[in-house]
């Protein structure tokens, strides 16, 4: 019963390309969507969010997107650097007091 | 000035051991959460603490007893230990209030067992 899901396990793209990261949710009662980064050896770090009240947000060359009709949210990342190169988690919470939930990541390579 | 910290890093141990990790935050925060990270990657929350009180407990067997000592610790202690217990384990903390969802993370624990 996976509440959230990202598909894709890894992702391979060229240094100042865009990387899509998907991330799709089954529970509606999702109010509130983060993005975290992880290096190896390291936990996991506060990347980008976004509430359900809005649609975009944007920070630097990150921005997250949200579709609540789809239950879907991506991250950009443009132009994407050989140090974004990490696994990329996907998590939500529900009324902003509930544990996050997180999905199984999605590893990406920037390829100089 | 690690924000949060885990000791150790790596753990092997056989099974029917006890063990301990433990947990430390100087950041402030109120909340303090284990997550734990099995082979299938998933990041799982096992228990949350706030001010030093259990809120939340999620299906994890009763081998497994965490302990906050005050609100700047959470050490989890697991008792006779099972093959399926090898996983990374991850503390984590936060704030109540706004952002309240963004938490910060310890480097892991790799916990083995043989």
């Amino acid at each position: 019963d996976q509440q959230v899901k990202q598909n894709s396990p890894s992702l391979s793209v060229q240094e100042g390309r865009i990387s899509i990261l998907n991330c799709d949710y089954t529970n509606s009662m999702f109010d509130y969507f983060l993005w975290y980064k992880k290096y190896p050896a390291e936990g996991p770090t506060f990347l980008i969010s976004i509430s359900s009240i809005k649609d975009k947000n944007e920070d630097g060359r990150f921005t997250v997107f949200l579709n609540k009709s789809a239950k879907h949210l991506s991250l950009h990342i443009v132009p994407s650097q050989p140090g974004d190169s990490a696994v990329y988690f996907c998590a939500a919470s529900a009324h902003g007091n509930t544990p996050l939930v997180f999905g199984k990541g999605t590893r990406l390579s920037v390829i100089a | 000035d690690t924000a949060v910290s885990q000791t150790p890093k790596y753990l092997v141990t056989q099974m029917g051991n006890d063990k301990s990790i433990k947990c430390e935050q100087n950041l402030g925060h109120d909340t303090m959460y284990w997550y734990k990270q099995d082979s299938k990657k998933f990041l799982k929350i096992m228990f949350s603490y706030n001010n030093k009180e259990l809120i939340i407990n999620e299906t994890v067997p009763n081998r497994f007893s965490p302990k906050s000592p005050d609100k700047a610790h959470l050490n989890l202690h697991i008792n006779s230990l099972e093959l399926g217990d090898s996983a990374v384990y991850f503390c984590a903390s936060s704030q109540t209030g706004a952002g309240a969802n963004v938490l910060t993370f310890g480097a892991g624990s790799r916990l083995t067992v043989l």
